[in-house]
């Protein structure tokens, strides 16, 4: 299957200060890549959708000025989390999807905020 | 609006023996069916899908799954459990429609499947 890259795999951040998360399609031009948050044993939580070159779409209480994501090209997309709160942290995974329905999903970034 | 039940939390099977993991799902259009594995401390893996077409889908590790319209189901089977199959597992539904949930999918709660030897 398809290779999705994710970095970092491990962030911690200090409340306040913004981190960046970048999401990679590495062998195949994603025209649609997601955000999730997965909670400990839970399912995930559709936070945005982006298509490339377009502004994402966020779903209902994801704030997005808080969540800034960016989708630059068929093979990129990045999520800051802006003023990061110990709130936010999570365990966030992005996934991408071309025309085949189906999504490859990164392997996840940890993040904590202290 | 489209949803996913995952009715059983948890599945315990021998190894060697059939295994089965539920979904149902509520769609408004067609819908494209998935499942994905997620395998302790790796990212989820596709798994298989339904499309269109036959409704029994095979996918990877011997994998397959049953489209059935009327039940609006899409079951997970194996006909022979692996020990390293333990996993958890999610369905998820997409409608095939355009719309304000064109491409995006809704995924269950997921189902910890564990073979014991």
């Amino acid at each position: 299957g398809a290779v999705v890259s994710q970095h970092p795999s491990r962030v911690i951040c200090k409340s306040g200060t913004s981190v960046k998360i970048e999401c990679r399609s590495l062998d195949f031009q994603a025209t649609t890549m997601f955000w999730y948050r997965q909670f400990p044993k839970q399912s995930l939580m559709l936070m945005a959708t982006s298509n490339e070159g377009s502004k994402a779409t966020y779903e209902q209480g994801v704030e997005k000025d808080k969540f800034l994501i960016n989708h630059a090209s068929l093979t990129l997309s990045t999520l800051t989390v802006t003023s990061a709160h110990p709130e936010d942290s999570s365990f966030y995974i992005c996934s991408a999807s071309g025309n085949t329905y189906e999504q490859y999903f990164g392997p996840g970034t940890r993040l904590t905020v202290t | 609006a489209q949803s996913v039940a995952q009715p059983e939390d948890q599945v315990n099977v021998a190894e060697g023996n059939p295994l089965t993991v539920k979904c149902t799902y509520s769609v408004s259009g067609n819908p494209y069916l998935f499942w994905y594995v997620q395998y302790p401390n790796r990212g989820l893996q596709f798994l298989l899908k339904y499309i269109t077409g036959d409704n029994l889908v095979k996918g990877s590790y011997g994998f397959e799954a049953e489209f059935n319209k009327s039940q609006t189901s899409f079951h997970l089977k194996k006909p022979s459990a692996l020990v390293s199959d333990s996993a958890l597992y999610f369905c998820a539904v997409s409608d095939s429609g355009g719309g304000l949930n064109a491409g995006k999918s809704t995924f269950g709660d997921g189902t910890t499947l564990t073979v014991k030897p």
